[in-house]
């Protein structure tokens, strides 16, 4: 079965300093994966994916993704954040029929420095 | 844009109740879910509709139930509440399409006193 492990429970980073959130998942054929984020008190807001093909992804608010097969990784990045990115971080890959479930990591709490 | 919408924000409820957590989404997906998210642990599936009147039990079904009349409307069902059911629930929609991405709803935090 699939599963998703994301080592950091939570990382401090300053502002306009660069990030990488970890994410390493289980899964032996190619898998789907995405990255979600979720701001106090919000749902959950798509940020990338990825299924195949380049194995960079790039998302929404700047942040990009590398599909590392050898890893079996799919880091998230970020050149610079901004305050507004302090937020918490789910990766999550696709499961069962169709790939059309969701299993989550256990998320990544990002704090951002002044 | 798709929007799910879901029937409370927060929602404080007693032991023994009867619970109704309703969601509604509007791009006319096949595909419905139910999580409930909890501190370390992530979000864990409760239940799965991928048709009117279909579901399927996922990872925590214990203690819940669900229906789904309308395409657009996916409801939770807490037969009985009790305190270890305090928590965040968010449901989801999705396209029935390999791998179709997920939209979610703004959650509803439940406290069972």
């Amino acid at each position: 079965a699939q599963s998703v492990t994301q080592p950091d429970i939570h990382i401090t980073v300053s502002e306009g300093a660069s990030l990488e959130l970890r994410c390493n998942y289980s899964y032996g054929a190619t898998p789907y994966l995405f990255w979600y984020v979720q701001s106090p008190g919000q749902g959950l807001q798509l940020l990338l994916k990825y299924f195949s093909g380049d194995t960079l992804v790039q998302g929404i608010k700047g942040f990009e993704a590398e599909f590392k097969r050898s890893q079996s990784s799919f880091n998230l990045r970020k050149p610079s954040v901004h305050w507004s990115d302090a937020a918490e971080y789910f990766c999550a890959v696709g499961a069962g029929t169709g790939f059309q479930k969701l299993v989550f990591g256990t998320g990544t709490r990002l704090l951002v420095s002044p | 844009d798709v929007k799910v919408t879901q029937s409370s924000r927060y929602l404080v409820k007693r032991t023994g109740e009867k619970v109704f957590l309703e969601c509604v989404q509007d791009m006319d997906h096949e595909n419905m879910f139910w999580y409930r998210q909890d501190p370390g642990l992530g979000l864990r599936l409760i239940y799965f509709s991928y048709d009117v009147k279909m579901k399927e039990k996922g990872d925590i079904p214990e203690g819940y139930s669900v229906s789904r009349e309308k395409k657009e409307r996916f409801s939770l069902i807490l037969e009985s509440a009790s305190t270890n059911q305090t928590s965040m629930y968010l449901c989801a929609s999705s396209p029935r399409r390999v791998g179709g991405e997920q939209y979610f709803g703004p959650g509803t935090r439940l406290t069972v006193t």
